[in-house]
């Protein structure tokens, strides 16, 4: 297994440019979640899924949006690039053990974009 | 939503002590308390977990403990060596039906000193 897979690993844009972020499991996980990270600030959840169709904001998700058409694929969308989302953006993926007592997230190697 | 306190921001020892690092929580609904480790240019990995019906819970040279009464939880490394200088990350989870939300702390940067 590949795990989580993340294209690209760096990425640099113009203020307002859009992109997508990819991100990819081949764990058959449920969840899947996008986090930034920022000097001092820890790990920021951006969106996250439930499934396949199903989606919901976490504490940052102005400026991005998401969607889940498949259980492998969860890509992050930048809808007009500001130098604020200068970050490094982590996808991770995760389980529910049948004893609903885990939830260990599977993370990316991580992309790192710059807005100029 | 929760809010998750992270202490101390840096923590620097001597090799062979030992180092603790303190969360607290807001939601008394969180029932899921995982520890990551975070080495430089890498990715964050899972090092322990504790769930919200356990007291305290170890794997060799860690610990975690959890004080529901209080909303705090706590990670304990003894022996420390060189290899477990990283930045630390606590954080809980709300769970419940078609709900998942995982908030982290700040981070902790430990420094193990040869």
């Amino acid at each position: 297994n590949a795990g989580v897979t993340q294209t690209p690993k760096f990425q640099v844009l113009k203020t307002g440019q859009s992109m997508t972020l990819q991100c990819a499991q081949d764990m058959n996980h449920e969840y899947m979640s996008w986090y930034r990270q920022d000097p001092g600030m820890g790990l920021r959840l951006i969106h996250y899924s439930v499934g396949a169709g199903i989606t919901d904001q976490g504490e940052v998700p102005n400026g991005y949006n998401v969607s889940r058409s498949t259980t492998e694929d969860f890509p992050l969308r930048l809808l007009s690039a500001a130098p604020s989302q200068t970050s490094v953006y982590f996808c991770a993926s995760s389980y529910r053990t049948p004893s609903q007592a885990s939830y260990e997230q599977y993370f990316g190697p991580g992309t790192r974009l710059t807005v100029t | 939503g929760e809010n998750v306190e992270q202490h101390p921001s840096t923590l620097s020892v001597q090799e062979g002590d030992s180092a603790v690092i303190k969360c607290t929580y807001s939601d008394s609904a969180s029932n899921y308390f995982p520890w990551y480790k975070q080495e430089l240019g890498k990715r964050p990995q899972l090092i322990i977990d504790i769930r919200s019906n356990v007291g305290e819970k170890k794997d060799q040279r860690i610990a975690v403990t959890l004080n529901k009464t209080a909303k705090h939880f706590s990670l304990h490394i003894t022996e420390t060596q060189p290899e477990d200088s990283a930045v630390y990350f606590c954080a809980a989870i709300r769970s419940g039906a078609g709900s998942y939300q995982l908030t982290f702390g700040k981070g902790t940067k430990l420094s193990v000193i040869p």
